[in-house]
């Protein structure tokens, strides 16, 4: 069964403190990766898809990386106002998308 | 903006209640999606629609029940709901309805609170 697992569950950093987010999947033949944003009480907002191993995005203070097993999110030098839950889901087929629980990012001044 | 909307933003009912979400998307596209989005769990996909056509129901209960009457409006029609089925309910849209890996572009959702 594909699963998507996302780490950490939350994560709190100063401004300007870079770091990572974590995304693992297990689906056989993986088709595209996406990342979302989620405000409070708001829908996610979407922020890049990666298809391929390698690959690689980037918009302002965050970057997308693929490989086989798993997607970083990286957030450099990050702003009060990159505080939000980052949702990873995988592309399952048939316009299914698995999502991760999500990490709820804040960033303090 | 995305360009999903969804109304009302905010529903409270009773469980012996009959009420209907709406999503309008305003970007051309063909599938359109229902997501229930419950505190500590993941996104969970609960129907998909392309070109109008149902595609997905991904078990779930009949007190939940979906309308397509075109390519721009989905509805979802509640009765007789449980306290569990307290959520935000989200509404996506996609381009193509071929399968692809399409984005899908999420309205703001309605919070749903069953007493």
């Amino acid at each position: 069964e594909d699963q998507v697992t996302q780490s950490p569950e939350a994560l709190r950093l100063q401004e300007g403190e870079s770091s990572s987010l974590n995304c693992s999947y297990t689906v056989s033949g993986l088709r595209g990766l996406f990342w979302y944003r989620q405000d409070p009480g708001k829908g996610p907002e979407f922020l890049f898809t990666l298809y391929s191993a390698g690959e690689e995005k980037e918009k302002e203070r965050l970057k997308a990386t693929l490989t086989k097993k798993e997607s970083f999110l990286h957030i450099t030098a990050p702003k009060p106002e990159d505080s939000a839950t980052y949702l990873c889901a995988v592309f399952q087929g048939a316009q299914k998308l698995v999502f991760g629980q999500g990490t709820r990012l804040t960033i303090n001044p | 903006e995305t360009g999903v909307t969804q109304t009302p933003r905010h529903l409270v009912m009773g469980m012996t209640n009959k009420k209907s979400l709406k999503c309008e998307q305003h970007l051309g596209h063909n599938a359109m999606y229902w997501y229930k989005q419950s505190a500590k769990k993941p996104l969970e996909l609960m129907f998909v629609y392309s070109l109008e056509e149902r595609v997905e129901n991904n078990s779930v209960p009949s007190r939940f029940s979906p309308e397509c009457p075109n390519s721009s409006h989905l509805f979802l029609h509640l009765h007789t709901l449980q306290p569990e089925d307290s959520a935000l309910y989200l509404c996506a849209s996609s381009q193509e309805a071929s399968g692809g890996e399409e984005t899908q572009y999420f309205g703001p959702g309605t919070r749903l609170l069953v007493l």
